[in-house]
Protein backbone atom coordinates (compact mmCIF):
# COMPACT_ATOMS: atom_id res chain seq x y z
CA UNK A 1 0.00 0.00 0.00
CA UNK A 2 0.64 3.61 -0.77
CA UNK A 3 1.49 5.29 2.36
CA UNK A 4 3.17 8.59 3.89
CA UNK A 5 4.35 9.18 6.87
CA UNK A 6 5.51 12.22 9.37
CA UNK A 7 6.78 11.16 12.22
CA UNK A 8 6.79 14.82 14.24
CA UNK A 9 3.20 16.06 15.07
CA UNK A 10 5.17 19.39 16.04
CA UNK A 11 8.06 21.10 15.75
CA UNK A 12 9.41 24.58 17.29
CA UNK A 13 12.09 25.93 16.39
CA UNK A 14 13.58 29.93 17.10
CA UNK A 15 13.31 32.47 14.74
CA UNK A 16 15.96 32.92 12.29
CA UNK A 17 17.57 29.24 12.53
CA UNK A 18 17.13 26.28 10.67
CA UNK A 19 14.74 23.73 10.91
CA UNK A 20 14.05 19.53 9.23
CA UNK A 21 10.47 18.32 9.14
CA UNK A 22 10.94 14.89 7.87
CA UNK A 23 8.68 12.22 5.48
CA UNK A 24 9.42 8.91 4.51
CA UNK A 25 6.81 7.11 1.90
CA UNK A 26 6.68 3.89 0.47
CA UNK A 27 6.16 3.31 -3.19
CA UNK A 28 6.49 1.03 -6.15
CA UNK A 29 7.00 3.26 -8.50
CA UNK A 30 10.03 4.59 -10.13
CA UNK A 31 8.99 8.21 -11.85
CA UNK A 32 6.63 10.30 -9.51
CA UNK A 33 6.53 13.32 -7.83
CA UNK A 34 6.48 14.46 -4.16
CA UNK A 35 5.65 17.65 -2.67
CA UNK A 36 5.33 19.78 0.52
CA UNK A 37 2.21 22.05 1.37
CA UNK A 38 2.27 24.50 3.79
CA UNK A 39 -0.96 24.89 5.84
CA UNK A 40 -0.94 28.54 7.41
CA UNK A 41 -3.94 29.01 10.80
CA UNK A 42 -7.19 29.79 8.80
CA UNK A 43 -5.58 30.54 5.57
CA UNK A 44 -5.18 28.61 1.81
CA UNK A 45 -2.75 25.47 1.58
CA UNK A 46 0.05 25.83 -1.10
CA UNK A 47 2.55 24.24 -2.29
CA UNK A 48 5.71 24.96 -0.81
CA UNK A 49 8.06 22.74 -3.15
CA UNK A 50 8.02 19.34 -5.13
CA UNK A 51 10.67 17.36 -6.21
CA UNK A 52 10.68 14.79 -9.37
CA UNK A 53 12.35 11.80 -8.57
CA UNK A 54 13.98 10.76 -11.66
CA UNK A 55 16.22 13.92 -10.95
CA UNK A 56 19.23 13.82 -8.28
CA UNK A 57 19.17 17.07 -7.48
CA UNK A 58 17.63 18.13 -4.23
CA UNK A 59 15.00 20.94 -5.06
CA UNK A 60 15.32 24.25 -3.66
CA UNK A 61 13.33 27.45 -3.53
CA UNK A 62 14.01 30.46 -1.63
CA UNK A 63 14.86 29.54 2.72
CA UNK A 64 12.79 25.69 1.68
CA UNK A 65 15.12 23.05 0.06
CA UNK A 66 14.60 18.96 0.59
CA UNK A 67 16.77 16.26 1.13
CA UNK A 68 15.47 13.62 -1.25
CA UNK A 69 17.19 10.37 -0.56
CA UNK A 70 14.92 7.85 -3.66
CA UNK A 71 16.35 4.40 -2.10
CA UNK A 72 15.51 5.37 1.68
CA UNK A 73 12.17 6.32 0.33
CA UNK A 74 13.01 9.72 2.32
CA UNK A 75 11.91 13.77 1.42
CA UNK A 76 12.33 15.81 4.07
CA UNK A 77 12.30 19.72 3.95
CA UNK A 78 14.14 21.89 5.36
CA UNK A 79 13.83 25.76 5.97
CA UNK A 80 16.48 28.30 6.50
CA UNK A 81 16.32 31.41 8.76
CA UNK A 82 12.95 30.63 10.02
CA UNK A 83 10.89 33.46 10.12
CA UNK A 84 7.58 34.25 11.69
CA UNK A 85 5.72 33.81 8.70
CA UNK A 86 6.85 30.41 8.12
CA UNK A 87 4.24 28.99 11.29
CA UNK A 88 1.91 26.72 10.05
CA UNK A 89 1.01 23.29 9.49
CA UNK A 90 2.92 21.23 6.86
CA UNK A 91 1.95 18.42 4.83
CA UNK A 92 4.05 15.93 2.38
CA UNK A 93 2.32 14.50 0.23
CA UNK A 94 2.68 11.75 -2.62
CA UNK A 95 0.61 10.94 -5.85
CA UNK A 96 -1.11 7.95 -5.44
CA UNK A 97 -3.15 6.08 -8.26
CA UNK A 98 -5.96 7.94 -10.07
CA UNK A 99 -4.38 11.76 -9.64
CA UNK A 100 -5.00 11.67 -6.23
CA UNK A 101 -2.74 12.59 -3.42
CA UNK A 102 -1.86 10.25 -0.23
CA UNK A 103 -1.06 12.84 2.31
CA UNK A 104 0.88 12.51 5.30
CA UNK A 105 -0.57 13.30 8.94
CA UNK A 106 1.18 16.76 9.53
CA UNK A 107 3.74 18.65 11.36
CA UNK A 108 2.88 22.10 12.77
CA UNK A 109 5.74 24.27 12.87
CA UNK A 110 6.07 26.35 16.04
CA UNK A 111 7.98 30.16 15.37
CA UNK A 112 9.34 31.12 18.53
CA UNK A 113 10.46 34.53 18.04
CA UNK B 1 -4.54 35.73 -11.77
CA UNK B 2 -5.44 32.00 -12.53
CA UNK B 3 -7.26 30.82 -9.25
CA UNK B 4 -9.49 28.47 -7.44
CA UNK B 5 -12.62 30.04 -6.05
CA UNK B 6 -14.89 28.99 -3.11
CA UNK B 7 -17.88 30.28 -2.00
CA UNK B 8 -19.34 30.95 0.51
CA UNK B 9 -16.21 31.14 2.71
CA UNK B 10 -18.25 30.65 5.99
CA UNK B 11 -21.35 28.80 6.02
CA UNK B 12 -24.11 28.09 9.06
CA UNK B 13 -26.43 25.56 8.94
CA UNK B 14 -28.96 23.76 10.82
CA UNK B 15 -28.90 20.28 11.69
CA UNK B 16 -30.62 18.38 9.02
CA UNK B 17 -30.79 20.90 6.29
CA UNK B 18 -29.38 20.74 3.17
CA UNK B 19 -26.48 22.37 2.31
CA UNK B 20 -24.44 23.19 -1.06
CA UNK B 21 -20.63 24.33 -1.54
CA UNK B 22 -19.39 25.77 -4.90
CA UNK B 23 -16.06 25.92 -6.18
CA UNK B 24 -15.20 27.44 -9.51
CA UNK B 25 -11.98 27.53 -10.99
CA UNK B 26 -10.25 29.49 -14.01
CA UNK B 27 -7.02 27.16 -14.50
CA UNK B 28 -8.73 24.73 -17.08
CA UNK B 29 -7.65 21.61 -14.84
CA UNK B 30 -9.24 18.59 -16.14
CA UNK B 31 -9.46 17.16 -12.75
CA UNK B 32 -11.30 18.87 -9.63
CA UNK B 33 -11.34 17.41 -5.57
CA UNK B 34 -13.51 17.92 -2.58
CA UNK B 35 -11.85 17.31 0.15
CA UNK B 36 -13.24 17.44 4.12
CA UNK B 37 -10.51 18.57 6.73
CA UNK B 38 -10.87 18.58 10.35
CA UNK B 39 -8.79 20.75 12.55
CA UNK B 40 -5.15 19.85 12.58
CA UNK B 41 -5.71 16.71 10.47
CA UNK B 42 -4.34 16.24 6.90
CA UNK B 43 -7.14 16.80 4.11
CA UNK B 44 -9.73 13.62 3.39
CA UNK B 45 -10.60 13.11 0.19
CA UNK B 46 -14.30 12.88 -0.80
CA UNK B 47 -14.15 12.53 -4.43
CA UNK B 48 -12.65 13.65 -7.72
CA UNK B 49 -13.37 14.21 -10.93
CA UNK B 50 -11.75 13.30 -14.02
CA UNK B 51 -13.41 15.61 -16.34
CA UNK B 52 -16.82 14.39 -16.04
CA UNK B 53 -16.18 10.88 -14.94
CA UNK B 54 -17.04 10.55 -11.27
CA UNK B 55 -14.81 8.98 -8.91
CA UNK B 56 -16.18 8.62 -5.39
CA UNK B 57 -14.49 7.34 -2.05
CA UNK B 58 -15.31 4.34 -0.80
CA UNK B 59 -16.14 5.84 2.53
CA UNK B 60 -17.50 8.91 1.67
CA UNK B 61 -21.17 8.85 3.44
CA UNK B 62 -24.24 8.37 0.34
CA UNK B 63 -24.71 12.22 2.56
CA UNK B 64 -22.26 13.54 -0.05
CA UNK B 65 -23.10 13.93 -2.98
CA UNK B 66 -21.38 16.02 -5.97
CA UNK B 67 -22.06 17.98 -9.43
CA UNK B 68 -19.62 19.25 -12.12
CA UNK B 69 -21.84 20.95 -14.62
CA UNK B 70 -18.90 22.25 -16.74
CA UNK B 71 -14.84 21.86 -16.94
CA UNK B 72 -14.85 25.35 -14.37
CA UNK B 73 -17.79 24.02 -11.83
CA UNK B 74 -17.77 21.47 -8.88
CA UNK B 75 -20.53 22.01 -6.34
CA UNK B 76 -20.44 20.03 -3.18
CA UNK B 77 -23.84 19.00 -1.77
CA UNK B 78 -24.62 17.59 1.86
CA UNK B 79 -27.81 16.31 2.01
CA UNK B 80 -28.93 16.22 5.85
CA UNK B 81 -25.91 17.89 7.24
CA UNK B 82 -25.06 16.06 10.92
CA UNK B 83 -22.93 17.92 14.03
CA UNK B 84 -20.30 15.81 12.74
CA UNK B 85 -20.29 17.06 9.14
CA UNK B 86 -18.67 20.40 10.95
CA UNK B 87 -14.73 21.29 8.90
CA UNK B 88 -13.63 22.92 6.61
CA UNK B 89 -14.37 21.89 2.87
CA UNK B 90 -11.45 22.40 0.23
CA UNK B 91 -11.52 22.08 -3.56
CA UNK B 92 -8.73 21.57 -5.39
CA UNK B 93 -7.77 21.52 -9.11
CA UNK B 94 -4.88 19.37 -10.98
CA UNK B 95 -4.04 18.25 -14.04
CA UNK B 96 -2.79 14.64 -15.06
CA UNK B 97 -0.03 16.55 -17.29
CA UNK B 98 3.06 18.91 -18.23
CA UNK B 99 5.23 20.41 -15.68
CA UNK B 100 2.91 21.13 -12.95
CA UNK B 101 1.56 17.40 -13.18
CA UNK B 102 -0.10 16.33 -10.65
CA UNK B 103 0.37 19.48 -8.17
CA UNK B 104 -3.09 20.37 -6.85
CA UNK B 105 -4.19 23.90 -6.28
CA UNK B 106 -6.15 24.59 -3.89
CA UNK B 107 -9.38 27.09 -3.00
CA UNK B 108 -9.68 29.11 0.33
CA UNK B 109 -12.11 26.34 1.77
CA UNK B 110 -15.59 26.89 3.00
CA UNK B 111 -15.67 26.57 6.64
CA UNK B 112 -19.11 24.85 7.56
CA UNK B 113 -20.95 25.08 10.68
CA UNK B 114 -23.99 23.08 11.84
CA UNK B 115 -25.69 23.85 14.60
Amino acid sequence: AQTVTQSQPEMSVQEAETVTLSCTYDTSESDYYLFWYKQPPSRQMILVIRQEAYKQQNATENRFSVNFQKAAKSFSLKISDSQLGDAAMYFCAYPGLGSQLIWGAGTKLIIKP
Amino acid sequence: DAMVIQNPRYQVTQFGKPVTLSCSQTLNHNVMYWYQQKSSQAPKLLFHYYDKDFNNEADTPDNFQSRRPNTSFCFLDIRSPGLGDAAMYLCATSRPTGPSRDEQFFGPGTRLTVL
